[in-house]
């Protein structure tokens, strides 16, 4: 089985300064981690993945997260805050485990605050 | 190119109740999944199917049940609703199912359902 714990339900910054969102996962086998970002009121977009291919993973609107297996974290980071960066970020786990490889697990979410 | 779609947008029910969500994926894609994401919290899987059959189920009663059609469109049905199936309904699809869990997962909309 695998879990995912967003440490943070609600973070604030300023413009533009450094995005930090933490998402570390739990897994019996190796996993493949994902963040989505919802806007309010609709569905989930994907920002990046991770599949065992280069540990650094660069995604869209300048977010890019690093996987580390030591520290079990997949933490999400974007150098400079845009006020259209406000939404919640979710951070999933999926592996490749007796066929329940279809089922993404979610973190709780967190918050992101952007103040002018 | 037409992303997930989802239909109704929102939908309001009463106790008892039965409702039907529909949904269709990207096309060509053959695989849809079924979340659930109440108020404050991440989604959590319902159902997976893929070549219209059920792939996975998660930890939800019989309550709800679904199925997929011959153009690889899906619906969610859940009987005798209870207050606690207020929430956001997320439909995703894929391209297929792999053995290796890294195809994205690409989410709709969304049905909002409020049960009285």
């Amino acid at each position: 089985a695998q879990s995912v714990t967003q440490l943070g339900s609600h973070v604030s910054v300023s413009e533009g300064a450094l995005v930090l969102l933490r998402c570390n996962y739990s897994s019996s086998v190796p996993p493949y981690l994902f963040w989505y970002v919802q806007y309010p009121n609709q569905g989930l977009q994907l920002l990046l993945k991770y599949t065992s291919a280069a540990t650094l993973v660069k995604g869209i609107n300048g977010f890019e997260a690093e996987f580390k297996k030591s520290e079990t974290s997949f933490h999400l980071t974007k150098p400079s805050a845009h006020m259209s960066d406000a939404a919640e970020y979710f951070c999933a786990v999926s592996a490749n485990s007796g066929g329940s490889n279809y089922k993404l697990t979610f973190g709780k979410g967190t918050l992101l605050t952007v103040n002018p | 190119d037409a992303g997930v779609t989802q239909s109704p947008t929102h939908l309001i029910k009463t106790r008892g109740q039965h409702v039907t969500l529909r949904c269709s994926p990207i096309s060509g894609h053959k695989s849809v999944s079924w979340y659930q994401q109440v108020l404050g919290q991440g989604p959590q899987f319902i159902f997976q199917y893929y070549e219209k059959e059920e792939r996975g189920r998660g930890n939800f009663p019989d309550r709800f049940s679904a199925r997929q059609f011959p153009n690889y469109s899906s619906e969610l049905n859940v009987n005798a609703l209870l207050l606690g199936d207020s929430a956001l309904y997320l439909c995703a699809s894929s391209f297929f199912m792999s053995g290796v869990g890294t195809d994205t997962q690409y989410f709709g909309p969304g049905t909002r359902l409020t049960v009285l």
